[in-house]
């Protein structure tokens, strides 16, 4: 059974870090291009970053570029995301999802709940 | 990133066909082949339920199905139920989101 289970949410200040894991098993990791996608109280999916199957590949949604670094451990079958500079509007719950191919979003972690609070 | 547009709301009865509109301005008319659908219920985590416009994912029902024309993507649930009252969103190549329809069973 896919299994995608993220850790690492919590609250910080405008300004502050985190780093978001995902751990993911069921599956084999390494050839899956995986994302992180996120979630603001009340509102819509938006997708932030995805990373292809050997990490040679990295894209950002535009308002997290330069800030914001998506990264994979293949060897331990972890995803995981730095989030720099967070800003309030940042405050959501962050999904780790596996992408099957062409925007196939076929397994969805029960994410992780960061809070940017001013 | 440009906008795929949907409606805010739909509903129906128990029994009934309802079809939510999925609408990429700009989007290009290729990265509409890809277009997936998500049904999120409160509190949980998003659900694949179509991908690539109508192919549904092993154990979703079918009375999901799902049709493209040109940049306008359909969602139809047929034999509406009221497991079936949720959010949805569609998702296009590459990457972005709708902005989500509530579906509601009266």
């Amino acid at each position: 059974e896919v299994q995608l289970v993220e850790s690492g949410g919590g609250s910080v200040p405008p300004g502050g870090s985190l780093r978001l894991s995902c751990a993911a098993s069921g599956f084999n990791f390494k050839t899956f291009w995986m994302n992180w996608v996120r979630q603001a109280p009340g509102k819509g999916l938006e997708w932030v970053a995805s990373v292809n199957d050997d990490a040679t590949q990295k894209d950002y949604v535009d308002s997290v570029k330069g800030r914001f670094t998506i990264s994979r451990d293949n060897d331990n079958n972890f995803l995981f995301l730095q989030m720099n500079s967070l800003r309030v509007e940042e405050t959501a719950i962050y999904y780790c999802v596996r992408d099957s191919g062409w925007n196939r979003f076929d397994s969805w972690g029960p994410g992780t709940l960061v809070t940017v609070f001013s | 990133q440009s906008a795929l547009t949907q409606p805010r709301s739909v509903s129906g009865s128990p029994g009934q066909s309802v079809t939510i509109s999925c609408t990429g301005g700009n989007i290009e008319v290729d990265g509409f082949k890809y277009v997936s659908w998500y049904q999120q219920h409160p509190g949980r985590a998003p659900k694949l339920i179509l991908y690539e416009v109508s192919n549904r994912p092993s154990g979703v029902s079918i009375r999901f199905s799902g049709s493209k024309s040109g940049n306008t993507a359909s969602l139809t649930i047929s034999g509406l139920q009221t497991e079936d009252e949720a959010d949805y969103y569609c998702c296009s190549h590459p990457s972005l989101f709708g902005g989500g329809t509530k579906v509601t069973v009266l």
